[in-house]
């Protein structure tokens, strides 16, 4: 029940494409969704997030999209570049005080000139 | 600026050879955790503090240690290290009020 399956494992985009990767969660108490960015050699870094009562989140070329009834959400990032080329990890948790996040498994994206 | 950060950012060990991780953060956050990430894998949690709460996930082997003596330093001390330890080991915090982690550039742990 705390687990957060992840999809695809690895992505090729050509330049200027939409990169979509695809995250499915089961606990329905998890009410923060953060996706986070981990280039190699360095620390994972927070790209954006949603709570579940907005469906959608925009921020530049990352959106992610939320569907609480399906228990799944997802990033695009649009017009992909080189240098988004990264392991994208999405992740659950509850809010406030600590919480454990459940991270996905990940997804190596190669974004190609 | 750093606000969190790991040193060093290498480290090799003998096999069995104890060693000391440490993290330090100018966030002043009251939650720190300590993260195993092996190659192609997302992170493991190994534990947490909440302030000075010391708190032990459960399949966290018995050969990892952890220290905090204030709210900005952390250690993770590994007793006696294996050849499955060998491993990216990343240190987060953030505050008790906020959910967002701020990861600590990782330091890689070579055993031999």
């Amino acid at each position: 029940q705390q687990q957060v399956k992840q999809s695809p494992q690895s992505l090729i985009v050509q330049k200027g494409g939409i990169s979509i990767i695809n995250c499915a969660y089961e606990n329905t108490a998890f009410d923060y969704f953060p996706w986070y960015q981990q280039f190699p050699g360095k620390g994972p870094a927070l790209l954006i997030a949603i709570r579940p009562d907005v469906s959608e989140k925009k921020e530049g070329r990352f959106t992610i999209s939320f569907n609480k009834s399906a228990k799944q959400f997802s990033l695009h990032i649009m017009d992909s570049q080189p240098g988004d080329s990264a392991t994208y990890f999405c992740a659950a948790s509850r809010s406030g005080g600590y919480q454990k996040v459940t991270f996905g498994t990940g997804t190596k994206l190669q974004v190609i000139p | 600026d750093a606000m969190v950060i790991q040193n060093p950012r290498y480290q090799v060990t003998q096999f069995g050879k104890p060693v000391t991780l440490s993290c330090s953060q100018t966030l002043n956050h009251n939650v720190m955790y300590w993260y195993q990430q092996k190659s192609s894998q997302a992170p493991k949690l190994l534990f947490h503090y909440y302030d000075k709460d010391f708190n032990n996930e459960a399949d966290t082997p018995d050969n990892f240690q952890s220290r905090r003596p204030n709210t900005s330093f952390c250690f993770l001390d590994i007793r006696s290290p294996g050849l499955g330890d060998a491993a990216m080991y990343l240190c987060a915090t953030k505050t008790g009020r906020t959910d967002t982690q701020y990861f600590g550039p990782g330091t890689r742990l070579t055993v031999l």
